[in-house]
């Protein structure tokens, strides 16, 4: 059975430092995909990237950049210099298979940025 | 990406009584899923909302509690039934993107069973 495991519950930042939630998962397959999602407190759910198990480039995007290393089963997610906007709750998660078919979440990281 | 708008946004329900939460997506998709976050929990899929049969209930889940409709591509509605106050939830609708694999969310339906 798929597990995605965030250590992490909660973690307090000032504005400005760097930041890096972990993510690691388990699966018996061999073709997977691993997603972050962005749930601010307004409570909607916001797609941040998705990337499969055949590539493990690490990816930037902005202030955000995400290391996926299989040999560790980790895809964790760095905010540089992070902001008060970042403050959400932030969740890992791992779809099996084709892709487009269920997600299994972990329970999340509370990321809280003071000014 | 996709479009998805959630009806109603929230509403606080007597026990006992009944509410059907719409999902409308901005274009034709494939999958789409029903996710249940209790107060300060991840996510939890309720349901696969198949076009033309019946939902895919995942353990824990039953037909009678959450009946699901999936008339067409662009639409889906959860029921939940006979409501108690453990019901009390974010009601999310998601939609997989066949081309891109990526997974976008509705803004959820924050219900409150007193």
């Amino acid at each position: 059975a798929q597990k995605v495991t965030q250590a992490q519950t909660e973690i307090s930042v000032v504005e400005k430092e760097d930041v890096t939630l972990d993510c690691v998962y388990e699966t018996r397959d061999t073709t997977y995909y691993l997603f972050w999602y962005k749930q601010p407190p307004s409570g909607e759910l916001v797609f941040l990237i998705r990337r499969n198990s055949f590539d493990e480039q690490n990816e930037i995007s902005g202030r955000y950049s995400w290391n996926f290393q299989k040999s560790t089963s980790s895809f964790n997610f760095t905010i540089t210099a992070s902001q008060v906007v970042d403050s959400a709750v932030y969740f890992c998660a791992l779809s099996e298979r084709s892709g487009y078919s269920t997600l299994t979440f972990g329970k999340g990281t509370m990321l809280l940025v003071s000014p | 990406s996709a479009v998805i708008s959630q009806k109603p946004s929230r509403d606080i329900c007597q026990r006992g009584t009944s509410l059907t939460i719409q999902c409308q997506v901005d274009s034709q998709v494939t999958m789409m899923f029903w996710y249940r976050q209790q107060p300060g929990q991840s996510l939890t899929l309720i349901a696969t909302a198949n076009q033309g049969s019946e939902a895919t209930y995942e353990s824990g889940f039953v037909i009678d509690k959450f009946p699901i409709s999936r008339p067409n591509l662009t639409f889906s509605t959860l029921t939940v039934s006979n409501m108690s106050p453990e019901d009390s939830s974010i009601y999310l609708c998601s939609v997989a993107v066949a081309s891109t694999y990526e997974q976008y969310f509705g803004p959820g339906t924050r219900l409150t069973v007193t």
